[in-house]
């Protein structure tokens, strides 16, 4: 069990599609990342918000649109994916100070056609 | 931000104890040093965190020299459900990268 929760856990989109993948958290934790990971890779950061505002961009293409509405949500919107950006997308919470650890929810697997 | 260098794979039995071992030569001195395990199409799990000496938990010990320029991760008696891709990451900020992991594979 997590208590990080994304949906869809499977996505697969074509693409000229718009979609979004959903976190969410109920911790209280106020950062809040995505990461993007390839098979037999490490998870690769993408965007990091601080109190629900962005902080970290890893210069990541503008076809992924990260949004936090709240304190509880975040949001990563896909526009005119290509078939490379196939990947297992990870949501992750921090409840932040300098060392408090990372929690993950279980992905969104997504797949471009 | 402190690059970590970990083994690629290791090998073990059931009932060993492993040790995995990072590398960290530029740790700064606010950084900890965090483990995670992660299992194929899962989130990574947090498994142990420290700063210097010696931390132990319920599933694994951190060991830390004085220099923190490296931590080794240990494991107590493997199961096959050890199996899994280790991560050390070091850091103190937001901006938290994961290096390359160590591959785990328990056999019976």
């Amino acid at each position: 069990d997590t208590e990080v929760t994304q949906t869809p856990k499977h996505l697969v989109m074509g693409m000229t599609n718009k979609k979004s993948l959903k976190c969410e958290q109920h911790m209280g934790h106020r950062a809040m990342y995505w990461y993007k990971q390839k098979a037999k890779k490490p998870p690769e950061l993408m965007f990091v918000y601080s109190y629900e505002k962005l902080s970290i961009n890893e210069s990541v293409p503008s076809r992924f649109s990260p949004e936090c509405p709240n304190s509880s949500l975040l949001n990563l919107h896909l526009h005119a994916l290509q078939p490379e950006d196939s990947a297992l997308y990870l949501c992750a919470t921090r409840l932040g100070g300098d060392n408090s650890p990372l929690h993950f929810g279980n992905g969104t697997r997504l797949t471009v056609t | 931000l402190a690059k970590t260098t970990q083994p690629i794979s290791m090998d073990s039995y059931e009932g060993q104890e492993v040790n995995i071992t990072c590398s960290h030569n530029n740790i700064a001195t606010n950084d900890y040093i965090t483990w995670y395990q992660q299992f194929p199409s899962q989130g990574p799990r947090f498994i142990i965190q420290g700063y210097k000496t010696k931390v132990t938990n319920e599933v694994a010990s951190l060991f830390i020299p004085a220099d923190r320029k490296s931590s080794t991760l240990s494991l107590p008696r493997v199961s096959l459900s050890d199996t899994a891709v280790y991560y050390c990451l070091v850091g103190d900020s937001d901006k938290l990268i994961f290096g390359t992991g160590t591959r785990l594979q328990v056999f019976p």
